[in-house]
């Protein structure tokens, strides 16, 4: 597709159940980022891919998240036992590889742990 | 160390008037900064960026920002604010060789009709 692509974008979950959250990226990007953003807060940074390999995956909250990407390309982010604190917008973004690039958003996963 | 400091959380202008949007950065390395634009309920979208290129840059909607290393400063500006640029503004900070995007903590712009 010519964006990024996130879905669902309305997620709602009791707390204890398991999410997945993907992410189709620009064709072609080679990094991928997951990043939250919850109400009054700012961009919260939480994993980067290069390819298939995460080398920083410092931002992750906990054990309970778990990030993966297949392929070079899409992305499922994993949230175990979710509380209701991990309620935010989940975003996602590519870019190509170079540093004086810029990322590209998806629309975001909302998610909601009631 | 690097991070990006927003020094103003609330704008409020009159529409016709100037915005000037604040943003400093720290680091020890050449950045490529971007400022990023979310309207509510809306994805990120890019408004500029600076590359080592030029120190000032054009981005759309008529809103430009000047990078100045003597002061580790990258400010958006716009001449004249519209009721359309009401949203929430982030200046984003990538370092070279690094690809981490480090994001500031936001502007939130209003304009008054």
């Amino acid at each position: 597709g010519a964006g990024v692509s996130q879905s669902p974008s309305n997620k709602v979950t009791e707390k204890g159940k398991d999410v997945e959250l993907r992410c189709d990226p620009i064709s072609g990007h080679t990094a991928l980022y997951w990043y939250r953003q919850s109400l009054g807060q700012g961009l919260e940074f939480l994993i980067y891919f290069q390819g298939n390999s995460a080398p920083d995956k410092s931002g992750l909250p906990s054990d309970r998240f778990s990030a993966e990407r297949t392929g070079g390309s899409v992305s499922t982010l994993t949230i175990q036992r979710t509380q209701q604190e991990d309620s935010a917008v989940y975003l996602c973004a590519s870019s190509l590889a170079p540093s004086d690039t810029e990322a590209f958003f998806g629309q975001g996963t909302r998610l909601t742990v009631v | 160390a690097q991070s990006v400091t927003q020094l103003d959380s609330h704008v409020s202008v009159s529409e016709g008037t100037p915005v000037l949007l604040r943003c400093n950065y720290s680091s020890s390395y050449s950045p490529s900064l971007f400022w990023y634009v979310q309207h509510p309920n809306k994805g990120l979208q890019l408004l500029l960026k600076y590359t080592s290129a030029a120190t000032l840059v054009k981005g759309i909607n008529g809103f430009e920002a000047e990078f100045k290393k003597s002061e580790t400063s990258f400010h958006l500006t716009k001449p004249s604010a519209h009721m359309s640029d009401a949203a929430e503004y982030f200046c984003v900070v990538r370092l070279y060789n690094f690809n981490k995007f480090y994001f500031g903590s936001g502007t939130k712009l209003n304009v008054k009709p």
